[in-house]
């Protein structure tokens, strides 16, 4: 199955820094099917980037996501207050589908 | 307003079953593949299942295949997921998740908890 590794495990950043997440596959990520979702405390994760870059429908334009083959990134521009939670990575280019063990980003 | 409901969750002995159901509201859920996904709290998402638009075909993770069975009926709008000799390892929140083929999921539900514990 193809692992993805999710770095580093806790970002702890204030609000205005940018921020920065990686995800690296083991093995590369069929048509670049890279999706990053957001998770806060007692809420199901929100879909937001899909194809390693497009965001979903109302996500701000301070997430960004890049990257292809087996190194992926999600930006954050400046950080906003409601944006400090866990964030996975999940590839489902190939069967089967795996997650990342999740970057929480803290306020600092 | 797409909504997923998941209900069913609880605490099962050890080789006890219990099944999950997921209802589905505010778009065509026959149109749509489902999947379960479970979160051990505070860890990261494995996916368990998942089953297309008619419920012609199913597709399980390693760990459950041959144990959980997961089904839709379309005519309710409700997805479900049957699961049997339950194990320690497999208490965990288990969300629904609408599919969809550019994000691999799109929507999920807030999940039911399932603990094994004797």
């Amino acid at each position: 199955e193809n692992v993805l590794t999710q770095s580093p495990g806790t970002l702890s950043l204030s609000p205005g820094e940018r921020a920065s997440l990686s995800c690296r596959a083991s093995q590369s990520v069929s048509n670049n099917y890279l999706t990053w979702y957001q998770q806060k405390p007692g809420q199901a994760p929100r879909l937001l980037i899909f194809g390693a870059s497009t965001r979903a429908t109302g996500i701000p334009d301070r997430f960004s996501g890049s990257g292809s083959g087996t190194d992926f990134t999600l930006t954050i521009s400046r950080l906003e207050p409601e944006d400090f939670a866990v964030y996975h990575c999940h590839q489902h280019g190939s069967s089967p589908w795996t997650f990342g063990q999740g970057t929480k980003v803290e306020v600092k | 307003e797409v909504k997923l409901v998941e209900s069913g969750g609880g605490l099962v002995q050890p080789g006890g079953s219990l099944r999950l159901s997921c209802e589905a509201s505010g778009f065509t859920f026959s149109s749509f593949w489902m999947h379960w996904i479970r979160q051990v709290p505070g860890k990261g998402l494995v996916w368990v299942s998942r089953i297309n638009n008619d419920g012609s075909g199913t597709s399980y993770a390693a760990a459950v295949r041959g144990r959980f069975t997961i089904s839709r009926d379309n005519a309710k709008n409700t997805l479900y997921l049957q699961l049997n000799d339950l194990r320690a390892e497999d208490t965990a929140l288990y969300y629904c998740t609408r599919g969809m083929a550019e994000s691999g999921t799109d929507y999920w539900g807030q999940g039911t908890l399932v603990t094994v514990s004797s």
